[in-house]
């Protein structure tokens, strides 16, 4: 598998307290990408990057924001968590046309 | 934005059966993937195909895409408690994955 970590793998929060997660390659990869995974729904893209910098929203964006500063490092904030945030979030990257490869998950418990 | 719909959402089979899933589009796919996630893991990329009426093989897995490209399938041959997970089509469109649900294969020892 592609060098891709994230971080906390496990968090359990409040409502309405901000949470960020991390994703880190080591592949130089151009694209990243952050997944929400729940059952039923498969994988909904929440936000991309295409660059340093350069981002766009996915299909459920909304309540999430990203921010890439370096090719590396991916964040995804959650400004106000809620329950229906719960979820498993997946971050994935891929140098273009090519398969993603995924990091291992991050499993976030909104209470 | 784009659909891509997976069937069956589950699906049983004693060790030995073939199982197949499908992906269907409304609209022409410009390619399709496959991946398989294992209970607890994370998506796998298995293959991609971008020609119309493609087939791939890998040992005992077949990948068809159709010759209209609005859907695709995977099966399984002689199916191994290996096999165990759910397998997910998505295609790649103008930077983004778009996946299906996912179908989810129980394979009975």
């Amino acid at each position: 598998d592609a060098g891709i970590t994230q971080s906390p793998r496990h968090k359990v929060t409040e409502t309405g307290t901000p949470v960020t997660l991390r994703c880190h390659q080591t592949e130089n990869h151009r694209y990243m990408y952050w997944y929400r995974q729940d059952p039923g729904h498969g994988l909904r893209l929440i936000h991309y990057s295409y660059g340093v910098k350069d981002t766009d929203k996915g299909e459920v964006s909304d309540g999430y924001s990203v921010s890439r500063s370096k090719t590396e490092d991916f964040l995804l904030t959650l400004e106000s968590a809620t329950s229906s945030q719960t979820s498993v979030y997946f971050c994935a990257t891929t140098p273009g046309l090519e398969p993603q490869y995924f990091g291992p998950g991050t499993r976030l418990t909104v209470l | 934005g784009q659909q891509v719909m997976q069937i069956p959402q589950y699906q049983h089979v004693q060790e030995g059966e073939d199982f197949t899933t499908y992906c269907n589009s409304s609209t022409t796919l410009s390619n399709i993937q496959w991946y398989k996630q294992r209970p607890g893991g994370h998506p796998v990329f298995l293959i991609q195909l971008v020609k119309s009426g493609e087939v791939k093989k890998q040992k005992r897995l077949t990948f068809q895409f159709g010759e209209a490209k609005k859907n695709s399938s995977l099966h399984i041959t002689a199916t191994q408690t290996t096999d165990v997970g759910t397998y997910f089509c998505a295609e790649y469109n103008f930077n983004k994955f778009y996946f299906g649900s996912g179908t989810k294969l129980n394979v009975k020892p």
